[in-house]
């Protein structure tokens, strides 16, 4: 059965620090990787995926996530966070088998401080 | 290009009456599904479907019903609700197995 764990429920970061968010998945097979960002009242936008190839994936808004299959994590990282990163993020993981079904993380909530 | 779309985006019921929500795309894509999501669950795959005709459960089925008559549309039935399906409610949609999904606005809904 697949599974993602988003460790930390909720992360407050200074404006212009760097973020890295946490994500451990269990898949049987290949894994396909997503993080999402949802902010208040919104719908979930893609920020990146990752299928195959270099491990090392980049997004938007500056965003970037690198695919560790020995630790099975999946993080996402911005080397400098903007007041409009204030969201919460979600992992999700799908495969080549999952019908285009994805299990999601529980999210994590980004507080940014001044 | 509207993407997915979700109406109503907000809901009050009693408990115990019935309401469809409704989903369309304009990408014809051929997955669709439904999630709910709720604080510190993430979001939950309610049903799926593959493609016009064929649908299938997700992790929590129990008092929702749906169908899939046409590529663009996957509406969410919900038979006699009750207070735990309280929650908010995402339609996504993805081209074929396993690219990204693309997700509606949401509906809030509340059962009193």
């Amino acid at each position: 059965a697949q599974s993602v764990t988003q460790p930390d429920i909720h992360i407050t970061v200074s404006e212009g620090a760097s973020l890295e968010l946490r994500c451990n998945y269990s898949y049987g097979a290949t894994p396909y990787l997503f993080w999402y960002v949802q902010s208040p009242g919104q719908g979930l936008q893609l920020l990146l995926k990752y299928f195959s190839g270099d491990t090392l994936v980049q997004g938007i808004k500056g965003f970037e996530a690198e695919f560790k299959r020995s630790q099975s994590s999946f993080n996402l990282r911005k080397p400098s966070v903007h007041w409009s990163d204030a969201a919460e993020y979600f992992c999700a993981v799908g495969g080549a088998d999952s019908w285009g079904k994805f299990q999601f993380g529980a999210g994590t909530q980004v507080v940014v401080t001044p | 290009n509207a993407g997915v779309t979700q109406t109503p985006k907000f809901q009050v019921l009693k408990t115990g009456q019935s309401m469809t929500l409704q989903c369309a795309q304009d990408m014809n894509h051929e997955y669709m599904s439904w999630y709910r999501q709720d604080p510190g669950m993430g979001l939950r795959l309610i049903h799926y479907s593959v493609g016009a005709g064929i649908t299938d459960q997700g992790e929590v089925p129990n008092g929702y019903n749906v169908s899939r008559s046409t590529t663009e549309d996957f509406p969410l039935r919900l038979l006699s609700a009750a207070p735990s399906q309280t929650s908010v409610y995402f339609c996504a949609s993805s081209w074929k197995m396993n690219t990204e999904a693309f997700f509606g606005q949401g509906t809030r809904l509340t059962v009193v």
